[in-house]
């Protein structure tokens, strides 16, 4: 299976911890998106990366998150001191700007941290 | 700026029953539009879309038509089955991102 995929799926910390989630996207896929979907909610638009760099950057990404993509390939995504407010499923998309799924993008089975 | 905003859930339909899922945007420009659906524990899958205005997407007897004179992208099924209980999202795609619907939730009945 060549889609796109998330690792963990589930994180459980502690307030305070510092977590970094992976995703790796379809291999000839050049953008990669991240979003946050919160429960009964929709996903919200973190950051998106076309090749390696980060070309916007939601307001809800605080200094607390950063993202990286360094060779155009898997990107992740850092939590640091977390809260008790950044438990959600974090979702990674990946898509093409060429071809005949232009710019569809396809979701990965997402990461549910869960920060006690 | 872009929203989309669909009807509330849970919808409960029995087996066979028609379904129709609301869903209006707002937007500069014209935007793609999508649905996803979300089963339990897995992420979104794309169900159909359409990039302009008449154009009717279909999939799997799922079908939504761009209306940009109502702005809106609703979904429609004539029958649906047990196996189509998951989580709706209708989407739109304007500057490289999308933005999302909060979801609606169907559950079928046999």
């Amino acid at each position: 299976d060549t889609g796109v995929s998330q690792d963990p799926r589930h994180k459980i910390t502690k307030r305070g911890q510092n977590v970094t989630f992976r995703c790796d996207p379809i291999s000839e896929h050049n953008r990669l998106y991240w979003y946050r979907q919160t429960l009964g909610q929709g996903p919200e638009f973190l950051t998106y990366f076309q090749n390696e760099a980060q070309l916007e950057k939601s307001r809800l990404l605080s200094d607390r998150f950063s993202a990286e993509r360094p060779k155009g390939s898997f990107s992740t995504l850092e939590i640091q001191r977390t809260e008790q407010g950044d438990s959600a499923m974090y979702l990674c998309a990946s898509s093409s700007t060429s071809g005949s799924s232009y710019n569809e993008q396809f979701f990965g089975p997402g990461t549910r941290l869960t920060v006690l | 700026g872009n929203s989309v905003t669909q009807m509330e859930g849970p919808v409960t339909l029995s087996e066979e029953a028609f379904l129709t899922i609301n869903c209006t945007y707002t937007a500069t420009g014209y935007p793609s539009l999508f649905w996803y659906v979300q089963y339990p524990g897995e992420g979104l899958q794309l169900l159909l879309k359409a990039t302009k205005a008449d154009d009717k997407g279909s999939n799997k007897g799922f079908e939504a038509t761009y209306r940009k004179e109502t702005t809106s992208f609703h979904l429609e099924k004539g029958s649906v089955q047990v196996s189509d209980s998951a989580v709706y999202f209708c989407a739109l795609r304007g500057f490289n991102k999308f933005y999302f619907g909060s979801g609606t939730k169907l559950n079928v009945k046999p």
